[in-house]
């Protein structure tokens, strides 16, 4: 089975900063890996995805990952933050064809105006 | 298009109380799933149907913990007798395959006294 690690558990950062959140994963396999974000009272979304093809994925307002095979990594990255970006953020990985999703511990970012 | 609905949002039991928590999924998804996330960490898969079929459900604590999803559509999560230690936010989601992306409800948060 996979595991997830996510390597900050938070994140404090002034508005305009560059976000750059960890996330390892422990599998020798194929896999298909997902950042997912949860904003204050709301529930979990997906913030981007990666299947296959170019390892640099763009997402929604402004995030990209970008999938490492060598280091087994699917870092989260935004160059200019928002206060808005305030939220926790989940990176979560199953093995290609299976539906079984792992999912890191999470990171609470937290954007200062 | 509607998202994953859940009921109660907010649920306060006793220990050695049951409990039951409902989940309507996005229309036409097959896969229904229902995660287990206690505080500081991320969810955790307990059960997945395929339809009204049970995919997988090694994670779920079966002497105390059951799952239906009749007719394919919704689904109700039971805990009988609940346990201290099953605190936690209890997240349904659903995705149109059993691969891909996952859609979460507003999740249903439980706490045992």
């Amino acid at each position: 089975a996979q595991s997830v690690s996510q390597h900050n558990h938070h994140v404090i950062l002034s508005e305009a900063a560059s976000l750059e959140l960890g996330c390892n994963y422990s599998y020798g396999g194929t896999v298909n890996l997902f950042w997912y974000v949860q904003y204050p009272g709301q529930h979990l979304q997906l913030l981007l995805k990666y299947f296959s093809g170019d390892p640099l994925v763009k997402g929604i307002k402004g995030f990209e990952a970008e999938f490492i095979k060598s280091k087994f990594s699917f870092n989260l990255r935004k160059p200019s933050v928002q206060w808005s970006d305030t939220a926790e953020y989940f990176c979560a990985v199953n093995a290609r064809g299976d539906y079984k999703l792992s999912f890191g511990a999470g990171t609470t970012v937290t954007v200062r105006a | 298009e509607a998202g994953v609905a859940q009921s109660p949002r907010y649920k306060i039991i006793e220990k050695r109380q049951s409990v039951a928590f409902w989940c309507n999924p996005i229309s036409g998804h097959a896969t229904l799933y229902w995660y287990q996330q206690i505080l500081g960490q991320g969810p955790k898969l307990l059960i997945q149907f395929q339809n009204n079929g049970v995919v997988d459900d090694s994670q779920l604590p079966k002497d105390r913990f059951s799952a239906e999803r009749l007719k394919g559509v919704d689904s109700t999560l039971k805990i009988q007798p609940a346990k201290l230690e099953d605190s936690a936010v209890y997240l349904c989601a659903s995705s149109l395959t059993g691969v891909g992306e996952q859609y979460f409800g507003p999740g249903t948060r439980l706490t045992v006294t």
